[in-house]
Formats: C-alpha cells, structure tokens, sequence
C-alpha cells in the first residue's frame, strides 16, 4: 500500500526558516517524481513545487521562489522542503503528492500544519 | 504561468442529477489536464488524469472531456459521495497550476 506521511508542521514566527518532511512507502521511491501542494485555511490548492527521480531537476511556484526549497534523499525514501523567510501567507496545510506517470498526483500524504504567526 | 480558471465556483444539485464543471486554461495545454476530488479534512483524491483517462477505481459516472484550453468535467447522476470540491489542474508546464475549485453541494 502506498503511504505518504508529513512531518515537521508547527507555529512559527514570520521570517522564521521550517524543514518538512515527507516518508514514503508501499513504492520503489526513486522512480517518481514528487510535489509539495499546500492549502491555506478556506482556501483551494496552491501547487508548490515538484522534484524529479534523481533530484537534478526542480520547478516552484513564484510565491515560494528563491525561499523554499525542494530535496530528496532516495536512499532514505524522503522528500524535503526547506522553507526559509517565511511569512504569514505561507500559513497553509502542506501536503506532499506523488507523481503519477500520467501526469496527476496519484497519491497524496494527509498533510501538516505550517502555521507562521507572532 | 498558465492560469486556469474553474466554472462555476460553487453548485447546488440533487442526487441523480448530471452536472458539469468547465476549466479554462490561459493557453493550449494539450491533453494535459487532471481533475481531482476534496472532502472536507481530506487529501485531494485524483479521479481524471490526460484530460479523460479514469484513475484506478473511480466510477465511471465520472467523464473528462476537452482539448486545449477549454475542458469540462461531468457527473452523470450524482451519489450522495460526490457533494464535494473539485479541482482542475494543468501538467502540461510547471508551474502546476490548479484552477480556484468548484464546490458542489446539495439543493
């Protein structure tokens, strides 16, 4: 079975830097591209940002760009996403997806809270 | 970036009812276009991916349809599982944008 499971949400305060991440199972981890798709409270989904098999290539969302940061570490079956400088807008639930040879996200985690707040 | 645009935001409908929601996107993505389901306190579920193929286990009352810039998805006689929000979203470029969502609820 596939499983996605997040970690590393918590409160933290505006400018403030935040590691998450995401464990993979039940799949062979480094044939797959992977997201980080996040949803601020009440909202719809924003799209973040996307790393291939090998971690060579890298795609953000302008919002994030240049503050964020996606890895991965396939012998630990693990996506990263560093985020840094963060503000109060990046309050949202960060889910991270898996990227389905078809294009969609197949698989989703069940997300954790990043709440950036004084 | 493309940009894509969901109608209507927000539906009312009844069990047994056929309903369609339409996504716009800003320039020609090709066959590349996923639809997905939201439950409220739930993950995004993928129901159609490549613009009308169906994910493995969604009813097939759910139809993708489109080309392009201009696609639709429809519920043939909606269950009561279905009252949820749905999203389109482009794979044809990154960024990948999702539309703003459709609510569906019930009459």
């Amino acid at each position: 079975e596939v499983q996605l499971v997040e970690s590393g949400g918590v409160v933290i305060q505006p400018r403030g830097s935040l590691r998450l991440s995401c464990t993979a199972s039940g799949f062979t981890f480094e044939d797959y591209m992977m997201h980080w798709v996040r949803q601020a409270p009440g909202k719809g989904l924003e799209w973040v940002s996307l790393i291939s098999w090998d971690g060579d290539t890298t795609y953000y969302a302008d919002s994030v760009k240049g503050r964020f940061t996606i890895s991965r570490d396939n012998t630990k079956n693990s996506l990263y996403l560093q985020m840094n400088s963060l503000r109060s807008d990046d309050t949202a639930l960060y889910y991270c997806a898996r990227g389905g040879r078809s294009g969609g996200n197949d698989y989703w985690g069940q997300g954790t809270l990043v709440t950036v707040s004084s | 970036d493309i940009q894509m645009t969901q109608s209507p935001s927000s539906l009312s409908a009844s069990v047994g009812d056929r309903v369609t929601i339409t996504c716009r996107a800003s320039q020609s993505i090709s066959y590349f276009l996923n639809w997905y389901q939201q439950k409220p306190g739930k993950a995004p579920k993928l129901l159609i991916y490549g613009e009308s193929s169906l994910q493995s286990g969604v009813p097939s009352r759910f139809r993708g349809s489109g080309s392009g810039t201009d696609f639709t998805l429809t519920i043939s006689s909606l269950q009561p599982e279905d009252f949820a929000t749905y999203y389109c979203q482009q794979s044809y470029s990154a960024p990948r944008t999702f539309g703003q969502g459709t609510k569906l609820d019930i009459k």
